[in-house]
């Protein structure tokens, strides 16, 4: 979906960097999500924020931070990035609305630790 | 969050209609039952999603019994570019709740 971008698309960076990925969306939603996908698995959620001023930690928080600069960006970071974190990265938005929550996800950041 | 049960993996051939089975047996009042696409190397896609009885779009088709236990996907004449993994999810509608994906059915579709 072209409302959700992600930057890099791709990367390449050794054990012990630091890393940041980049998600900014135009959709004009308050939800925002940072998922990890590894080769043949489902989504796994990283964290999640419901506004500027809220983060939440998901599923499997530990190695990542993350920074809701504002409305339409949502930053993940890897402090200091290790092998077992090389995955593809997916950011999403949403906006509740009465009926469910549906979910929109940018294209993909591959990411892989040497 | 309720968990959900899929199928691992379905073959079809183009032009059937596929039929994926979900389970959710611990499913909750206010929760929702929802469907996403996801293709290589892309993100998941929302497909369709329904409370009871049968829900119908453009993509697909959703049918969910009267004790929610359980829904089935319906996609009608399926083409090559159907082939994807398909997630069923169980979303509740409350502030605070948030997706989960299992692993999903993934879907091969042969000429």
């Amino acid at each position: 979906d072209a409302d959700v971008t992600q930057t890099p698309r791709n990367r390449i960076t050794k054990t012990g960097k630091r890393i940041m990925l980049e998600c900014s969306q135009t959709k004009g939603h308050d939800r925002m999500y940072w998922y990890r996908q590894d080769p043949g698995l489902g989504l796994r959620l990283i964290y999640y924020s419901f506004d500027v001023k809220d983060i939440n930690k998901g599923e499997i928080s530990d190695g990542y931070s993350v920074s809701r600069q504002a409305q339409a960006k949502f930053s993940l970071s890897l402090e200091s990035a290790i092998p077992n974190q090389t995955a593809l990265y997916f950011c999403a938005t949403s906006d509740l609305q009465p009926g469910g929550e549906t979910q929109y996800f940018g294209p993909g950041t591959r990411l892989l630790v040497l | 969050l309720a968990k959900t049960t899929q199928p691992i993996s379905m073959d079809s051939y183009e032009g059937q209609e596929v039929n994926i089975t979900c389970s959710h047996n611990n499913i909750a009042t206010n929760d929702y039952i929802t469907w996403y696409q996801q293709f290589p190397s892309q993100g998941p896609r929302f497909i369709i999603q329904g409370y009871k009885t049968k829900v119908t779009n453009e993509v697909a088709s959703l049918f969910i019994p009267a004790d929610r236990k359980s829904s089935t996907l319906s996609l009608p004449r399926v083409s090559l570019s159907d082939t994807a993994v398909y997630y069923c999810l169980v979303v509740n509608n409350n502030a605070g709740n948030m997706l989960t994906f299992g692993g999903g059915t993934r879907l091969m579709v042969k000429p």
